[in-house]
């Protein structure tokens, strides 16, 4: 069954550091996100993308937070100046339709710990 | 402010029995209500979706109800298993102006024993 993958599962990283969580999609989906987790805590929505533009975002995701898609595979996100309130965990999804009863597969997610 | 609340906020149970877990929802505009399963260290796995006009929705022992004029769901596991033991989350979709945006539930914790 095709997933979602997602790199690295784990990474650690001092206060100020930039990261790129990194993401592969499913190979004929279009529509692509991040979520993340916050431990103990309820997944929350930080961005939607479509047709290499951002169609919609949290308000969590500032200026700090960037997504891109630098070729036909892969899905980035990018946290310029990591804050310690940034670790969490980072899931990518994505969807072959971005409306209706449109089925989201989640990566196994990006442990994000921030020192 | 949209929001997603469950009950309980965890389950205890013995293996083969039966289980229901809760959800009440404000969200506005709706578009769609799903369950999703997440194990531990986890992404969430997808079990239903339900549309407005559904009242109800089978994947195997999963069962979901949906009455959209009191704004609750609920999941109902059968002949519950060890593998069940997991997260279970109420997830609503929001129609947006860039699609569907997902506002999940706290989830169940939901752990099964022998």
């Amino acid at each position: 069954e095709p997933e979602v993958t997602q790199t690295p599962s784990h990474q650690v990283t001092q206060m100020g550091q930039e990261v790129i969580l990194r993401c592969v999609p499913i190979s004929n989906h279009l529509y692509f996100y991040w979520y993340r987790q916050i431990l103990g805590q309820k997944v929350e929505f930080l961005v939607s993308f479509y047709n290499n533009e951002i169609s919609e975002k949290s308000e969590i995701f500032d200026d700090q937070f960037s997504v891109e898609r630098p070729d036909g595979s892969n899905f980035t996100l990018k946290i310029r100046s990591t804050k310690l309130e940034d670790s969490a965990m980072y899931f990518c999804a994505s969807s072959k339709t971005g409306t209706g009863a449109n089925v989201l597969t989640f990566g196994a997610g990006s442990r994000l710990t921030v020192l | 402010k949209n929001q997603v609340e469950q009950s309980p906020q965890s389950l205890i149970i013995l293996e083969g029995k039966n289980c229901t877990l809760q959800c009440n929802y404000t969200v506005s505009p709706f578009s769609n209500l799903r369950w999703y399963k997440q194990d531990t260290g986890r992404g969430p796995v997808s079990l239903t979706i339900m549309t407005f006009s559904e009242n109800t929705k089978s994947n195997g022992r999963y069962t979901a109800t949906l009455d959209a004029d009191t704004k609750q769901s609920s999941l109902h596991i059968t002949a519950s298993q060890l593998s069940d033991s997991a997260s279970y989350i109420c997830v609503v979709s929001v129609i947006t102006g860039g699609g569907n945006k997902l506002t999940f539930g706290t989830g169940t914790q939901l752990k099964v024993e022998l």
